[in-house]
């Protein structure tokens, strides 16, 4: 079945550090690939997003490069902040499909002054 | 502003009482689901609905229902059947037939006393 698997966290990091939030799936066919961000007690916000092999998505600092080969998603950004502490949640899902999205398990980044 | 508001943020109730969590959009979107999750989790998919008057289960519809009488409003009932409601429930929206990003409420934490 479809399925996307994250890395644990949590992540702690020190201001300005480099990240990266490893993601990869499972997919039969070709997904669409997201992150959302989910900042404490709050709802999911799309961060990024991909709709086909090679494309990278960016926002904010953030990027992700949707591999088919390796089948990742891998989330980076070259210099954190304090304001990104958050759980970024990979998922994927097919425009053919009832638009369902699958999510993996998050993780949580906190990010240290 | 268009967007999908939950209510309430927080909410108790005793052992063996139904509650019923809210959910608009004023999107416009055809497309509307429930998610639960739970901490170190990610989201998991209770019910969807497509369309006015019709909906489908999800993963976890075991101890919940739901209805969509009109098109802005997708509300959620936790049963008594629900073994294990505590939790943070976050309603989305999305647009068809472009199945683009899904667009999601605040959440509702909903706590079992």
């Amino acid at each position: 079945g479809n399925s996307v698997t994250q890395m644990e966290g949590p992540v702690t990091l020190s201001e300005e550090a480099f990240l990266t939030i490893n993601c990869t799936y499972t997919a039969t066919g070709y997904p669409s690939l997201f992150w959302y961000v989910q900042y404490p007690g709050e709802g999911l916000q799309l961060l990024l997003k991909a709709t086909k092999a090679d494309d990278k998505g960016s926002n904010k600092g953030f990027e992700a490069t949707y591999r088919k080969e390796t089948t990742s998603f891998h989330l980076e950004k070259g210099s954190v902040q304090v304001s990104d502490s958050a759980v970024y949640f990979c998922a994927l899902f097919f425009s053919s499909n009832t638009g369902k999205l699958i999510f993996g398990q998050g993780t949580t980044l906190q990010v240290k002054p | 502003d268009g967007g999908i508001t939950q209510s309430p943020k927080y909410l108790f109730r005793k052992e063996g009482q139904n509650v019923t969590l809210s959910c608009e959009q004023n999107l416009n979107h055809d497309a509307m689901y429930w998610y639960r999750q739970d901490p170190g989790q990610g989201l998991r998919l209770i019910y969807y609905s497509q369309i006015v008057n019709d909906f489908q289960k999800g993963d976890i519809a075991e101890g919940y229902s739901v209805s969509r009488e009109k098109k802005e409003s997708f509300p959620l009932t936790v049963t008594s059947a629900q073994k294990n409601p505590t939790a943070f429930y976050l309603c989305a929206s999305q647009d068809l037939p472009s199945y683009n990003e899904q667009f999601f409420g605040p959440g509702t934490r909903l706590t079992v006393l």
